[in-house]
Protein backbone atom coordinates (compact mmCIF):
# COMPACT_ATOMS: atom_id res chain seq x y z
CA UNK A 1 0.00 0.00 0.00
CA UNK A 2 1.74 3.26 -0.87
CA UNK A 3 1.63 5.57 1.97
CA UNK A 4 0.71 9.13 2.88
CA UNK A 5 1.79 11.87 -0.15
CA UNK A 6 2.07 15.97 0.02
CA UNK A 7 2.93 17.71 -2.00
CA UNK A 8 5.00 19.66 -2.69
CA UNK A 9 7.72 18.90 -0.60
CA UNK A 10 9.41 22.28 -0.11
CA UNK A 11 7.83 26.13 -1.05
CA UNK A 12 9.49 29.37 -0.79
CA UNK A 13 6.99 32.65 -0.44
CA UNK A 14 7.08 36.09 0.64
CA UNK A 15 4.89 37.51 3.21
CA UNK A 16 1.34 38.54 2.33
CA UNK A 17 1.18 35.91 -0.34
CA UNK A 18 -1.41 32.50 -0.12
CA UNK A 19 -0.28 29.04 -0.06
CA UNK A 20 -2.26 25.79 -0.76
CA UNK A 21 -0.60 22.68 -0.20
CA UNK A 22 -1.81 18.44 -1.08
CA UNK A 23 -2.32 15.84 0.84
CA UNK A 24 -3.25 12.36 -0.50
CA UNK A 25 -4.15 9.89 2.45
CA UNK A 26 -3.75 6.19 2.18
CA UNK A 27 -6.26 4.11 0.18
CA UNK A 28 -9.32 3.44 1.98
CA UNK A 29 -8.51 6.02 4.57
CA UNK A 30 -11.37 9.03 5.19
CA UNK A 31 -9.99 10.74 7.81
CA UNK A 32 -6.93 13.67 6.82
CA UNK A 33 -5.61 15.65 9.85
CA UNK A 34 -2.74 18.40 9.54
CA UNK A 35 -0.12 19.49 11.74
CA UNK A 36 2.15 22.05 12.24
CA UNK A 37 5.61 21.78 13.46
CA UNK A 38 8.07 24.84 14.37
CA UNK A 39 11.24 24.60 16.43
CA UNK A 40 9.63 26.77 19.32
CA UNK A 41 5.75 25.42 19.25
CA UNK A 42 6.67 21.86 18.05
CA UNK A 43 3.80 20.03 16.54
CA UNK A 44 0.30 21.47 16.54
CA UNK A 45 -2.92 20.44 15.32
CA UNK A 46 -4.52 22.50 12.44
CA UNK A 47 -7.68 20.44 11.78
CA UNK A 48 -9.27 17.08 10.60
CA UNK A 49 -11.34 16.46 7.99
CA UNK A 50 -13.52 13.43 7.55
CA UNK A 51 -15.50 12.36 4.52
CA UNK A 52 -15.46 15.81 3.13
CA UNK A 53 -16.18 17.56 6.18
CA UNK A 54 -14.23 19.34 8.88
CA UNK A 55 -14.46 17.38 11.99
CA UNK A 56 -12.44 19.25 14.23
CA UNK A 57 -10.41 22.38 14.47
CA UNK A 58 -7.30 23.46 16.86
CA UNK A 59 -6.29 27.32 17.72
CA UNK A 60 -5.18 28.48 14.96
CA UNK A 61 -6.24 31.79 12.84
CA UNK A 62 -8.91 31.85 10.18
CA UNK A 63 -5.62 32.59 7.69
CA UNK A 64 -5.78 29.09 7.96
CA UNK A 65 -8.32 26.58 6.26
CA UNK A 66 -8.63 23.51 4.12
CA UNK A 67 -11.57 20.52 2.48
CA UNK A 68 -11.34 17.70 1.77
CA UNK A 69 -12.38 15.74 -1.65
CA UNK A 70 -14.75 13.10 -2.80
CA UNK A 71 -11.67 10.89 -2.99
CA UNK A 72 -9.92 11.92 0.60
CA UNK A 73 -7.59 14.28 -0.73
CA UNK A 74 -7.10 17.34 1.31
CA UNK A 75 -5.50 20.44 0.99
CA UNK A 76 -4.63 23.26 3.10
CA UNK A 77 -4.47 27.29 2.20
CA UNK A 78 -2.72 29.60 4.43
CA UNK A 79 -3.84 32.99 3.07
CA UNK A 80 -1.72 36.40 3.77
CA UNK A 81 1.10 34.84 4.94
CA UNK A 82 3.12 35.77 7.93
CA UNK A 83 7.03 35.30 8.53
CA UNK A 84 5.94 33.12 11.76
CA UNK A 85 3.87 30.68 9.49
CA UNK A 86 7.59 29.03 8.23
CA UNK A 87 7.20 25.47 9.61
CA UNK A 88 6.93 22.21 8.16
CA UNK A 89 3.17 21.25 7.83
CA UNK A 90 2.37 17.43 8.64
CA UNK A 91 -0.68 16.14 7.27
CA UNK A 92 -1.58 12.38 8.84
CA UNK A 93 -4.44 10.02 7.55
CA UNK A 94 -6.49 6.87 9.33
CA UNK A 95 -9.46 5.40 8.62
CA UNK A 96 -11.26 7.24 11.11
CA UNK A 97 -11.88 5.82 13.82
CA UNK A 98 -10.30 6.97 16.49
CA UNK A 99 -8.89 4.26 17.98
CA UNK A 100 -6.73 3.98 15.82
CA UNK A 101 -2.77 4.71 14.16
CA UNK A 102 -2.37 7.71 12.21
CA UNK A 103 0.07 7.43 9.33
CA UNK A 104 1.87 10.55 8.59
CA UNK A 105 3.35 12.03 5.80
CA UNK A 106 6.76 12.95 4.77
CA UNK A 107 5.65 16.96 4.89
CA UNK A 108 5.82 20.09 3.34
CA UNK A 109 8.43 22.68 4.18
CA UNK A 110 7.18 26.49 3.81
CA UNK A 111 9.28 29.37 4.02
CA UNK A 112 8.30 32.58 4.24
CA UNK A 113 10.67 35.39 3.34
CA UNK B 1 -6.32 21.68 28.58
CA UNK B 2 -4.07 18.51 27.75
CA UNK B 3 0.09 18.98 28.13
CA UNK B 4 2.48 16.18 27.17
CA UNK B 5 6.16 15.79 28.00
CA UNK B 6 9.10 14.12 27.53
CA UNK B 7 12.09 13.85 29.41
CA UNK B 8 15.20 14.13 28.46
CA UNK B 9 15.15 16.35 25.78
CA UNK B 10 18.17 14.80 24.68
CA UNK B 11 20.13 11.65 25.29
CA UNK B 12 23.45 10.34 24.07
CA UNK B 13 24.01 6.58 24.86
CA UNK B 14 26.76 4.32 23.22
CA UNK B 15 25.51 0.93 20.88
CA UNK B 16 24.92 -1.85 22.49
CA UNK B 17 22.79 0.07 25.86
CA UNK B 18 19.47 -0.51 26.44
CA UNK B 19 17.26 2.57 27.41
CA UNK B 20 14.24 4.19 28.80
CA UNK B 21 12.45 7.49 27.39
CA UNK B 22 10.02 9.08 29.12
CA UNK B 23 6.56 10.65 28.35
CA UNK B 24 4.27 12.15 31.00
CA UNK B 25 0.57 13.85 30.40
CA UNK B 26 -1.37 15.84 32.62
CA UNK B 27 -5.09 14.52 32.03
CA UNK B 28 -5.28 10.92 32.04
CA UNK B 29 -8.50 10.80 30.26
CA UNK B 30 -6.99 9.72 27.38
CA UNK B 31 -7.80 7.29 24.60
CA UNK B 32 -4.74 5.90 23.33
CA UNK B 33 -0.90 6.83 23.30
CA UNK B 34 0.97 6.75 19.92
CA UNK B 35 4.99 6.54 19.96
CA UNK B 36 6.82 8.05 16.86
CA UNK B 37 9.89 8.53 15.62
CA UNK B 38 11.26 11.23 13.11
CA UNK B 39 14.40 11.66 11.26
CA UNK B 40 15.94 15.22 10.60
CA UNK B 41 13.74 16.97 7.91
CA UNK B 42 11.06 13.87 7.68
CA UNK B 43 7.89 12.93 8.49
CA UNK B 44 6.59 10.98 11.73
CA UNK B 45 6.96 7.41 11.78
CA UNK B 46 4.37 5.28 13.99
CA UNK B 47 6.70 3.03 16.44
CA UNK B 48 3.60 1.83 18.86
CA UNK B 49 -0.06 2.40 19.88
CA UNK B 50 -1.37 1.96 23.45
CA UNK B 51 -5.20 2.00 23.39
CA UNK B 52 -6.03 3.59 27.04
CA UNK B 53 -7.19 -0.29 27.88
CA UNK B 54 -3.85 -1.67 27.61
CA UNK B 55 -0.40 -1.73 29.91
CA UNK B 56 2.10 -2.29 27.13
CA UNK B 57 3.07 -2.85 23.83
CA UNK B 58 5.46 -4.31 21.84
CA UNK B 59 6.87 -4.47 18.54
CA UNK B 60 11.03 -6.06 18.13
CA UNK B 61 13.11 -3.90 20.25
CA UNK B 62 10.59 -1.73 21.23
CA UNK B 63 8.64 -2.01 24.58
CA UNK B 64 6.18 1.12 25.22
CA UNK B 65 4.14 0.72 28.57
CA UNK B 66 0.86 2.80 29.67
CA UNK B 67 0.12 3.89 33.58
CA UNK B 68 -2.62 5.87 32.49
CA UNK B 69 -3.51 6.81 36.48
CA UNK B 70 -0.44 8.39 37.00
CA UNK B 71 -0.14 10.05 33.50
CA UNK B 72 2.93 8.39 32.48
CA UNK B 73 4.36 6.33 29.73
CA UNK B 74 7.71 4.82 28.50
CA UNK B 75 9.50 3.51 25.78
CA UNK B 76 11.82 1.11 26.27
CA UNK B 77 14.74 0.08 23.32
CA UNK B 78 16.54 -2.64 24.00
CA UNK B 79 20.57 -3.46 22.82
CA UNK B 80 20.04 0.82 20.95
CA UNK B 81 21.71 0.66 17.47
CA UNK B 82 23.32 4.18 15.67
CA UNK B 83 20.26 3.41 13.15
CA UNK B 84 18.05 4.19 16.12
CA UNK B 85 19.09 7.84 16.58
CA UNK B 86 16.48 9.89 15.77
CA UNK B 87 13.80 11.87 17.72
CA UNK B 88 11.18 10.31 19.51
CA UNK B 89 7.87 11.96 20.13
CA UNK B 90 4.91 10.63 21.90
CA UNK B 91 1.25 11.68 21.70
CA UNK B 92 -1.79 11.50 23.09
CA UNK B 93 -5.34 11.51 21.85
CA UNK B 94 -7.86 13.28 24.41
CA UNK B 95 -10.40 15.29 24.94
CA UNK B 96 -13.30 16.02 22.58
CA UNK B 97 -11.99 16.38 19.10
CA UNK B 98 -9.66 13.67 20.13
CA UNK B 99 -6.70 15.29 18.93
CA UNK B 100 -3.06 14.40 19.24
CA UNK B 101 -1.23 16.36 21.64
CA UNK B 102 2.49 15.93 21.29
CA UNK B 103 5.42 16.47 23.83
CA UNK B 104 8.60 18.20 22.28
CA UNK B 105 10.65 14.78 22.08
CA UNK B 106 13.65 13.24 22.88
CA UNK B 107 16.49 13.71 20.70
CA UNK B 108 18.35 10.08 20.64
CA UNK B 109 22.07 9.55 19.61
CA UNK B 110 23.83 6.00 19.90
CA UNK B 111 27.36 6.62 19.22
CA UNK B 112 29.27 3.65 17.25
Amino acid sequence: KAGVTQTPRYLIKTRGQQVTLSCSPISGHRSVSWYQQTPGQGLQFLFEYFSETQRNKGNFPGRFSGRQFSNSRSEMNVSTLELGDSALYLCASSTGTYQETQYFGPGTRLLVL
Amino acid sequence: KQEVTQIPAALSVPEGENLVLNCSFTDSAIYNLQWFRQDPGKGLTSLLLIQSSQREQTSGRLNASLDKSSGRSTLYIAASQPGDSATYLCAVSSGSARQLTFGSGTQLTVLP
